[in-house]
Parts: structure tokens; sequence; C-alpha cells
């Protein structure tokens, strides 16, 4: 009962580098989203996916781009990475809503980034 | 598009006192009002929920408050433990088929033995 796995768990990159972040959900749930944590300002939204083959912007999209690959797999590249880039990267997971109501969205265990 | 704001950024209580955070929307559409619970290094959990159509809801010590018109949530914990202590985030959701959340900035809770 793996839930949202994310990889990798820590990551240094140097200034320009590229690099994926990897995420996948084995609770079979159509939507998929990748937040950003900084210090002070909660989780922002950087791209979702409401359902295999669709993607959109979120609040802080720019510098990043998404692939939802398969209904199970959603990744985050960054093609160039920036010192402002620094910070902790989480994918979640949300079902399809019952009958109307929502459902609870589940998190990943996070991906820290340092740009240096 | 939707805007949430939380208070106090950081609460420190005495084991046993009651906490309260509190969360202000700005969508008046928003029907969803999560609460999460980080502990760190780890991703928000989810402790408790409410929907547009209830004003309050409980589970055990922890209970949520909602005020539709007002558009303001607020959390409640009461007796205290220090394993209370986290970050918690409040979050709302507007209809749409994406369902994405919108964070408050987060609330350090620190409980005191």
């Amino acid at each position: 009962n793996a839930g949202v796995t994310q990889t990798p768990k820590f990551q240094v990159l140097k200034t320009g580098q590229s690099m994926t972040l990897q995420c996948a959900q084995d609770m079979n749930h159509n939507s998929m989203y990748w937040y950003r944590q900084d210090p002070g300002m909660g989780l922002r939204l950087i791209y979702y996916s409401a359902s295999e083959g669709t993607t959109d912007k979120g609040e802080v999209p720019n510098g990043y781009n998404v692939s939802r690959l398969n209904k199970r797999e959603f990744s985050l590249r960054l093609e160039s990475a920036a010192p402002s880039q620094t910070s902790v990267y989480f994918c979640a997971s949300a079902g399809p809503p019952l009958q109307g109501s929502n459902t609870e969205a589940f998190f990943g265990q996070g991906t820290r980034l340092t740009v240096v | 598009g939707e805007n949430v704001e939380q208070h106090p950024s950081t609460l420190s209580v005495q084991e046993g006192d009651s906490a309260v955070i509190k969360c202000t929307y700005s969508d008046s559409a928003s029907n969803y009002f999560p609460w999460y619970k980080q502990e760190l290094g780890k991703g928000p959990q989810l402790i408790i929920d409410i929907r547009s159509n209830v004003g309050e809801k409980k589970d055990q010590r922890i209970a949520v408050t909602l005020n539709k018109t007002a558009k303001h949530f607020s959390l409640h914990i009461t007796e205290t433990q220090p394993e209370d202590s986290a970050v918690y985030f409040c979050a709302a959701r507007a209809p749409g088929s994406a369902r994405q959340l919108t964070f408050g900035s987060g609330t350090q809770l620190t409980v005191l033995p």
C-alpha cells in the first residue's frame, strides 16, 4: 500500500542543469498535482493533471514542464535549474468526486532540491 | 483565483490547553476545506475536512468550523499533546474537474510539556 511515491528524495543541482522528478500513485486516481513548498509560503501549485492525457498550469509554472505518462505517473522536469527553484517539491493525487462530493488528496514524501 | 490566508504563523501552547488556527478564503464558490498536518521531513497528511453544506465537524480532539457567510474556517485542537506539534495547513477547493487545492501559508504549532 505505497500511495504516492516520489523519487529522488534529495537532489543537488548546479545552475543550468536539468532533471526530472518522478511521481507514481497506486490508488487509481484521475488527478495528479505538483506543488512546491517554500518557508512561509505554504504549498503553491506548479502544474496539475485532471486526467490522463491532460495537463494545466498552476500558480507558479515558469521554469517547469510536466508529463502525464499514464494514469499512474506524473513527472516534473526542470530544463535549466535556477537557484530560485531551490525548494521542497510534493506530488499529490486525488480520486474522482463521489456523487458530487470531494475526495481527499494524498501527498508523497517530498523531494528536497537544492540548486547551487 | 482563490486566495487563502492563515493565522497565526506560529502558535505555542501548554500541554493540555486548546489551540485554534484560523483561515479565510476569497472564492465564494469553494466548497471543500481540508486541514493537513505536516511532520518534519514528511508530506502533508489530511487530519479533518469539511464541506460547505456543514457548519461543524468533530473527530475526537479535533474540530473544524465553517462560516460560509464570512468565508472563514477554523481548526480547534483540544487537550493538546506533544505529538500534536507540527505544521498545520488549511486549504480550499472550488468545484472543477481538477479539484486543485489552494493552501494557506501554514501554522507551526508547538505543544510545550
